[in-house]
């Protein structure tokens, strides 16, 4: 199976703030990534996928980017709403496999 | 609007079965697949399998492919998932997702918890 490692496992910024989380596969996913935001008893919403496409209604501040093994969110401006848990996910290959998360807090 | 409406919690004794819904509006399940997806308390996210189902095609996590059965119906346009043999480990929020093969998931049950005990 193919793991993802997710870092950092929390993060504290302040509003306004830009914040990277990072994850990296353990062998060459080619770009089948997805990012999740998921708040504190809701179900995961998609914000993007294949690595760089935003997903409908998701704010642009969002971008994501990487290749091969190495693959980043980017929040720009943080605002309050972003408080939330974050996931990878790789579907280039089964089972889809999901990072630890990241616990996103305001500082 | 695409929406995914899951069954209520359940509460099973070890050893026993529990059988989850997924409805889905919206959208016609045999154009997409069906994914369910766990997350054990304070825990990640973990794939459990996929079901195309316009034929029954099946993809399991290995360490699924004796816990969990998955089926559809498309006549009433409902995902389904069996957990069988029910363990304490077994507790956690059960989601379906939609999306492709392999893919990612762009719309999302509200979840199912499923407590396992005594």
């Amino acid at each position: 199976d193919i793991q993802m490692t997710q870092s950092p496992a929390s993060l504290s910024a302040s509003l306004g703030e830009t914040v990277t989380i990072e994850c990296r596969a353990s062998e060459d996913i080619y770009n089948g990534l997805a990012w999740y935001q998921q708040k504190p008893g809701k179900s995961p919403q998609l914000l993007i996928y294949n690595t760089n496409s935003l997903h409908t209604g998701v704010p642009s501040r969002f971008s994501g980017s990487g290749s091969g093994t190495q693959y980043s969110l980017k929040i720009n401006s943080l605002q309050s709403e972003d408080v939330a848990s974050y996931f990878c996910q790789q579907y280039y290959d089964y089972p889809n496999t999901f990072g630890a998360g990241t616990k996103l807090e305001l500082k | 609007e695409v929406q995914l409406q899951q069954s209520g919690a359940e509460l099973g004794k070890p050893g026993t079965s529990v059988k989850l819904s997924c409805k889905v509006s919206g959208y016609n399940i045999g154009n997409t697949y069906m994914h369910w997806v766990n997350q054990r308390p304070g825990k990640g996210l973990e794939w459990i399998g996929r079901i195309d189902p316009a034929n029954g095609n099946t993809i399991y996590a290995e360490k699924f492919k004796t816990k969990a059965t998955l089926t559809a119906d498309t006549s009433s346009n409902t995902a389904y998932m069996q957990l069988s043999q029910l363990k304490s480990d077994d507790t956690a929020i059960y989601f379906c997702a939609m999306g492709g093969t392999p893919g990612w998931f762009a719309y999302w049950g509200q979840g199912t918890l499923v407590t396992v005990s005594s």
